[in-house]
């Protein structure tokens, strides 16, 4: 079946701008995880999206980060007025409820410049 | 908070080499999994392993959840294993949510 797809794949922006990334999950999984990853580092966790409750947003680095999900599924990360130590992979990953296995996506790589 | 230590953090090793992949936590935990990072960033699940062992081909892996670490054995490596391999261990992180804590990775490089 299909797995979990974010777009896009890579994003180059302008510091300063705003940016918005996309998450896929896997049809029918309740809980819907986003990740930060810096070159050469471990996962950073931001933001966790568990059925309709509100979301744990206890990861998120600062106010420029947001997220929300729609309708239980797909999901958007905006970066508002982007910096440079922004640059980094943001994985998305879903899983059947917040307990069990989690399932990633590709990954958008954002550069910013 | 509970600390995700992975061991060693580089191995170098030639195909067909054997490998031990060590995970210690600090606290108790309610689950945890092994990942494969592959060369192109694409995270895998390995195992999802609170406990015990499991073993998938050439995989296998074990968790001594009251001594607080898991071990990850891949045996015969060959180049496509190359890559990193995470431990995260999950925590109870509010009423019902859970999180998962990553350790910094061990980076597997098999040469041919």
């Amino acid at each position: 079946g299909a797995g979990v797809s974010q777009s896009p794949s890579n994003k180059v922006t302008e510091k300063g701008k705003d940016v918005e990334l996309r998450c896929d999950p896997i049809s029918g999984h309740t809980a819907l995880y986003w990740y930060r990853q810096s070159l050469g580092q471990g996962l950073e966790f931001l933001i966790y999206f568990q059925g309709n409750s509100a979301p744990d947003k206890s990861g998120l680095p600062s106010d420029r980060f947001s997220a929300e999900r729609t309708g239980g599924s797909v999901s958007t990360l905006t970066i508002q007025r982007t910096q440079q130590e922004d640059s980094a992979v943001y994985l998305c990953a879903s899983s059947l409820e917040s307990t069990y296995e989690q399932y990633f996506g590709p990954g958008t790589r954002l550069t910013v410049t | 908070g509970i600390q995700v230590e992975q061991s060693p953090p580089d191995l170098i090793l030639q195909e067909g080499a054997n490998s031990t992949l060590r995970c210690n936590f600090s606290d108790s935990v309610n689950n945890l999994q092994w990942f494969h990072q592959n060369p192109w960033g694409q995270l895998i699940n390995l195992f999802y392993i609170p406990s015990g062992t499991k073993q998938n081909g050439r995989l296998s892996a074990t968790t001594v959840a009251t001594e607080r670490y898991s071990l990850l054995y891949i045996s015969s490596s060959q180049t496509t294993d190359s890559g990193v391999y995470f431990c995260a261990v999950e925590r109870l992180f509010r009423d019902s949510n859970y999180q998962l804590i990553w350790g910094a990775g061990t980076k597997l490089i098999i040469k041919p």
